[in-house]
């Protein structure tokens, strides 16, 4: 089955700064990859995702790329802000996997001001 | 509002005891799922719903079980089987965008 690896575990930035994260995945079927942004006490919200024909997504502050022959994806932010602390956590999608994700384990975010 | 409703937000747990948690959605998906999340870890899939009254086991459904007799509401029992049921439980719904999944606020469970 599929496996998603997350790294780094915990990120601390200064604001303004940029931030990167980095997933890989093992199945190379999977062609869907979103990311989630958890806030403490609530659940994910999706913020960005990108399918796997499509090489970069960018959404204002917010890209993700895609490599997939290396079978990797990175989650970028620039210009980073307070409320941009949060978990996020990447996901990868297989082609039959009824809508199932494999989660990454996660990255702790933190913008100080 | 259309959403995901998780209750309670906070439960607790007798020894021996059977929970449930409920999860409802009024955003007509066919599709629910159950994960569990702990600290440090990602998201583990209990259970999964593609239609009403069929659902399957996902990767840690051992201590679990779920129902699916309404398209809206599907609720997940943690049975006394389950001998380590502290985490926090995230519902979510998958619609006719057969990819993206919407998550509920989530409820946390700790054993008395």
């Amino acid at each position: 089955g599929e496996n998603v690896e997350q790294h780094p575990s915990t990120l601390s930035v200064q604001e303004g700064d940029s931030a990167v994260i980095k997933c890989t995945y093992s199945d190379s079927a999977s062609n869907y990859f979103p990311w989630y942004k958890q806030e403490l006490g609530k659940g994910p919200q999706l913020i960005i995702d990108i399918r796997s024909n499509v090489g970069e997504k960018k959404d204002q502050r917010i890209a993700v790329t895609l490599n997939k022959t290396a079978k990797h994806f990175s989650l970028h932010i620039t210009e980073t802000q307070p409320e941009d602390s949060a978990v996020y956590f990447c996901a990868a999608q297989g082609p039959d996997s009824w809508g199932k994700f494999q989660f990454g384990a996660g990255t702790q975010v933190v913008v100080t001001p | 509002d259309g959403g995901i409703t998780q209750s309670p937000k906070y439960l607790f747990r007798k020894e021996g005891q059977n929970v449930t948690l409920s999860c409802e959605q009024n955003l007509n998906h066919d599709a629910m799922y159950w994960y569990r999340q702990d600290p440090g870890q990602g998201l583990r899939l209990i259970y999964y719903s593609q239609i009403v009254n069929d659902f399957q086991k996902g990767d840690i459904a051992e201590g679990y079980s779920v129902s699916r007799e309404k398209k809206e509401s599907f609720p997940l029992t943690v049975t006394s089987a389950q001998k380590n049921p502290t985490a926090f439980y995230l519902c979510a719904s998958r619609g006719a965008d057969k990819n993206i999944q919407y998550f509920g606020a989530g409820t946390r469970l700790s054993v008395l």
